[in-house]
């Protein structure tokens, strides 16, 4: 059972934009911030989303992230099929002295 | 570019002990945070634990104290994490994965390795 809720799939066609969630607590999302990263199958995660809502170089302004109060959430506008993948959100937890992730979305585009 | 290359694939006994490096290269491997995720098979990402080199001393969840020891040599710029006691459950294909800098600090999981596959079996 993991300390961060995220649906564990999502799915969208091509052009459409779809949210993924993360749910938390006050002790991590509602006083830390979040990221996100996506794996695509048989690699290691990619960052998306650092602090809340700032993109690492190179990230295409299709992804954002949003945060408000203890949820935070990422959204993909304009799906293309390359963004088939699992989405994890990742943040501190001052409770555990933890980095905690969520369980992970597999996005799916139909 | 920082770029972290891991050692290569390992298979354990049960009871036994495991120690995948983590060599990094391109960035300031001193003053950012190395930490360790590992994913078991099907499964989500498990943080491990993690160590800034300049300070020395690591972090550990509390499910893993005991269990996990990572250090870093700054010297050879490269980062260990050995896990003892091994289980099957621990299969799993292990992570290293260094901050990046960013306005205001430090941001988690900037760069990843390439992941080592780690497998517990009699």
């Amino acid at each position: 059972q993991s300390v961060l809720t995220q649906p564990p799939s999502a799915s969208g066609t091509p052009g459409q934009r779809v949210a993924i969630s993360c749910s938390g607590s006050s002790s991590n999302i509602g006083s830390n911030l979040v990221y996100w990263f996506q794996q695509l199958p048989g690699t290691a995660p990619k960052p998306l989303v650092f602090r809340d809502n700032q993109r690492p170089s190179g990230v295409p302004d299709r992804f954002s992230g949003s945060k408000s109060g203890t949820s935070a959430s990422l959204a993909i506008s304009g799906l293309r099929s390359e963004d088939e993948a699992d989405y994890y959100c990742a943040v501190w937890d001052d409770s555990l002295s933890a980095w905690v992730f969520g369980g992970g979305t597999k996005m799916t585009v139909l | 570019q920082v770029q972290l290359v891991q050692s290569g694939a390992e298979t354990k006994r049960p009871g036994s002990s495991v120690k995948v490096s983590c060599k990094a290269s391109g960035g300031s491997f001193s003053s950012l945070a190395i930490n360790w995720v590992r994913q078991a098979p099907g499964q989500g990402l498990e943080w491990m634990g993690g160590i800034v080199p300049i300070f020395g001393s690591a972090t550990y969840p509390q499910h893993l104290q005991g269990r996990v020891t990572i250090t870093a040599d700054r010297s050879t710029n490269t980062a260990y994490m050995e896990l003892s006691g091994l289980r099957s459950d621990d299969t799993a294909v292990y992570y290293c994965a260094e901050d990046s800098e960013c306005s205001g600090g430090s941001c988690f999981g900037g760069y990843w390795g390439q992941g080592t596959l780690v497998t517990v079996s009699s």
